[in-house]
């Protein structure tokens, strides 16, 4: 079975500066995708980054990036520059593998984060 | 813009009801997922569809019946609710079959409340 794991509390970060959420997952699957979504107030999961577990580079999108750390099983993300309307649950997810299980994504249970002006 | 679209985006219905929520994607993708996620938890899967077909559902209530009309539609028919069924229903798409490195693009979700 899958795993991911959050725990940080609430976060908390100054507009403009940068903020790392933590990921750890535990997958006794060679290959497997890490992804993150960002969820505001208003419901709507918003794709925001993918890492597969071969990908030699750690992702980048725009304001976002991926710390992926194989070997400790962590993929955090990095958000630079951060603005008020990065305020949102943030959730670390990873997919499954083997026929059907392909479409299952395991999400951790969020980090709440707010941007402070 | 977001390219998988849900409605209605509220709904509010008594136990005796019959509803539907209805999703539409325009991009393309032949899986479609339903989802059901409870105030600060993440997402829970209910169904997928795979090429129009039912490929998983994970022991959801006869309650919940899905409908998958075309590549591009997704309906939840809801029947006899019960309070603890209020959530927000997501529905999401993808790459058919899906494959580990897809992406599952999510739409704005319906907020349903059960009287």
């Amino acid at each position: 079975a899958q795993k991911i794991t959050q725990t940080q509390p609430g976060m908390f970060v100054q507009e403009k500066e940068a903020v790392t959420l933590d990921c750890t997952y535990d997958t006794s699957d060679p290959s497997y995708g890490l992804f993150w979504y960002k969820q505001p107030s208003s419901g709507e999961m918003i794709f925001l980054i993918y890492q597969g577990s071969y990908d030699q580079q750690n992702a980048t999108e725009g304001r976002y990036s991926l710390n992926f750390q194989k070997a400790r099983k962590s993929a955090n993300l990095v958000i630079s520059a951060s603005q008020l309307g990065d305020s949102a649950m943030y959730f670390c997810a990873i997919s499954g593998s083997g026929t059907g299980a392909n479409s299952k994504l395991t999400f951790g249970k969020g980090i709440t984060l707010s941007v402070r002006p | 813009d977001t390219e998988v679209t849900q409605t209605p985006k509220h709904l509010v219905m008594g136990m005796t009801n019959k509803k539907s929520l209805k999703c539409e994607q325009h991009m393309g993708h032949r899986a479609m997922y339903w989802y059901k996620q409870k105030a600060k938890k993440p997402p829970e899967l209910m169904f997928v569809y795979s090429y129009e077909k039912l490929s998983i559902n994970e022991s959801v209530p006869s309650r919940f019946s899905p409908e998958c009309p075309n590549s591009s539609l997704l309906n939840l028919h809801l029947h006899a609710l019960q309070p603890e069924d209020s959530a927000l229903y997501l529905c999401a798409s993808s790459p058919a079959p899906p494959q580990l490195t897809d992406t599952q693009y999510f739409g704005p979700g319906t907020r349903l409340t059960v009287l």
